[in-house]
């Protein structure tokens, strides 16, 4: 079982519409998460980074939120756009020197015109 | 410059074939590092090196051998690999190792082993 679960695993929206992405993990040392997007056949790109004392970041139309109490986040994505369609990564970086991070298996967004 | 650059982006090789991958970047990151990643799958890290030195090893078969000839460069020596290693190989880069140090990734080379 993954320890950073991430759902749903595929989402399709109509252009225009919002959408939220869960991210929920249960990994430790926590020291930060952080949110990638990633176009097919592309490298990952990161959109927000949030430590343990913050709770919400925006970048945007993307807006994430934290609640490090129930170990959970959300990635909210407003007034979508086509080339939002991509996969949407949840990665919790360990707080250790070697700076391993944990990696969710993605939620794919389409957008549909 | 805040690009990682990969080449090649697309690598077809045999079984018995011996090839590289390579990676560069000059924005004066110290750690780079090497993931797989296969289709619908998260990246899966394989190597980490740090001021040009080896400090992760994932486990990863010697049929994989990395090298960090100096800090701007990381290469991927491919050798006697099998169809199952098809995948597409990422390269990344970060200031440190530390927590909280932004990764920057280039755009891939997607291989495929036949």
């Amino acid at each position: 079982k993954n320890q950073v679960e991430q759902s749903p695993q595929s989402l399709i929206i109509l252009e225009g519409k919002n959408c939220t992405l869960q991210c929920n993990y249960t990994v430790s040392p926590f020291s930060n998460l952080r949110w990638y997007k990633q176009d097919t056949g592309r490298g990952p790109v990161s959109l927000t980074i949030m430590t343990f004392s913050e709770n919400t970041k925006s970048n945007g139309r993307y807006t994430a939120t934290l609640d490090a109490d129930t170990k959970q986040s959300s990635l909210h994505i407003t007034a979508s756009q086509l080339s939002d369609s991509a996969s949407y990564i949840c990665v919790v970086e360990l707080n250790t020197n070697a700076g391993k991070s944990t990696f969710g298996d993605g939620t794919t967004l389409t957008v549909k015109p | 410059d805040t690009e990682v650059t990969q080449t090649p982006k697309h690598l077809v090789m045999g079984m018995t074939n011996k090839k590289s991958l390579k990676c560069e970047q000059h924005m004066g990151h110290r750690a780079m590092y090497w993931y797989k990643q296969k289709a619908k799958k998260p990246p899966e890290l394989m190597f980490v090196y740090s001021y040009e030195k080896l400090s992760i090893n994932e486990s990863v078969p010697s049929r994989f051998s990395p090298e960090c000839p100096n800090s701007s460069l990381l290469n991927l020596h491919l050798h006697a690999l099998q169809p199952e290693d098809s995948a597409l190989y990422l390269c990344a880069s970060s200031r440190g190792q530390g927590p909280r140090t932004e990764a920057f990734f280039g755009q891939g080379t997607r291989l495929t082993v036949v």
